[in-house]
């Protein structure tokens, strides 16, 4: 069966430290991966999705990036993180087929920026 | 902006009543999703509802899809203290990337004992 992990589950950082979040998928090959922010009491924003290694689109401009060095590895970054960068972070993968359009969520990384 | 938006932004009901959620979007879409989040945790993915289709059940879950009215509607039969989290409807639009999912705003649903 197909698991999606994220790490870390929670971070503190202080304003203008870097950021890494990675998220890995098992269990599935090819799939398409999306990083999503969550603010407090809201919805989910698209922030980035791949649908092959090295391929990356940029839904908001931010200072934040995303990677994928691996085929089941999906990375967050930033240089410098801003105090609006606080979120809940969500990892979600998706069957490469266009006709499986389920999401599977990650269990999220709780970011606070100071 | 955002493609759905959820309708009540919150609910409190007894256990053992029904819980109606609706959804309304703004563009044609292939199929329509709907998630559950329990506070803190991922997304789960409860039912999906395709375009053509205007029903759809899955245990004590019952979807509804009127693409005319461009809305969906989520029911919880039977409702228990588990069923308290917040749901979303998702869109995947029609045009678009595949599985580019669009989320509503969620609505909260508090099930009291």
């Amino acid at each position: 069966s197909q698991t999606i992990h994220q790490w870390p589950a929670t971070l503190v950082q202080p304003v203008g430290s870097p950021l890494s979040l990675e998220c890995t998928v098992e269990g599935t090959s090819n799939p398409n991966l999306y990083w999503y922010r969550q603010a407090a009491g809201r919805g989910l924003q698209l922030l980035f999705y791949s649908v092959g290694i090295g391929q990356i689109s940029s839904e908001v401009p931010q200072n934040l990036s995303a990677s994928r060095p691996q085929d089941r590895q999906f990375i967050l970054s930033s240089k410098k993180l801003l105090l609006s960068d606080s979120g809940f972070y969500l990892c979600a993968w998706s069957a490469g087929l266009p006709s499986t359009d389920t999401q599977y969520f990650g269990p999220g990384t709780r970011l606070t920026v100071l | 902006s955002q493609q759905g938006e959820e309708d009540p932004q919150a609910l409190s009901i007894q256990e053992g009543e029904n819980a109606t959620m609706n959804c309304s979007y703004k563009t044609s879409i292939n199929n329509l999703q709907w998630y559950r989040q329990n506070s803190g945790r991922g997304l789960v993915h409860l039912i999906l509802i395709r375009s053509n289709e205007r029903e759809k059940h899955s245990g004590r879950l019952r979807v509804t899809l009127d693409t005319s009215k461009k809305s969906s509607s989520l029911l919880i039969t039977a409702s228990r203290a588990a069923d308290t989290a917040s749901y979303f409807c998702a869109t995947d639009r029609r045009g678009g990337a595949t599985n580019k999912l669009i989320f509503g705003t969620g609505t909260l649903l508090a099930v009291q004992p």
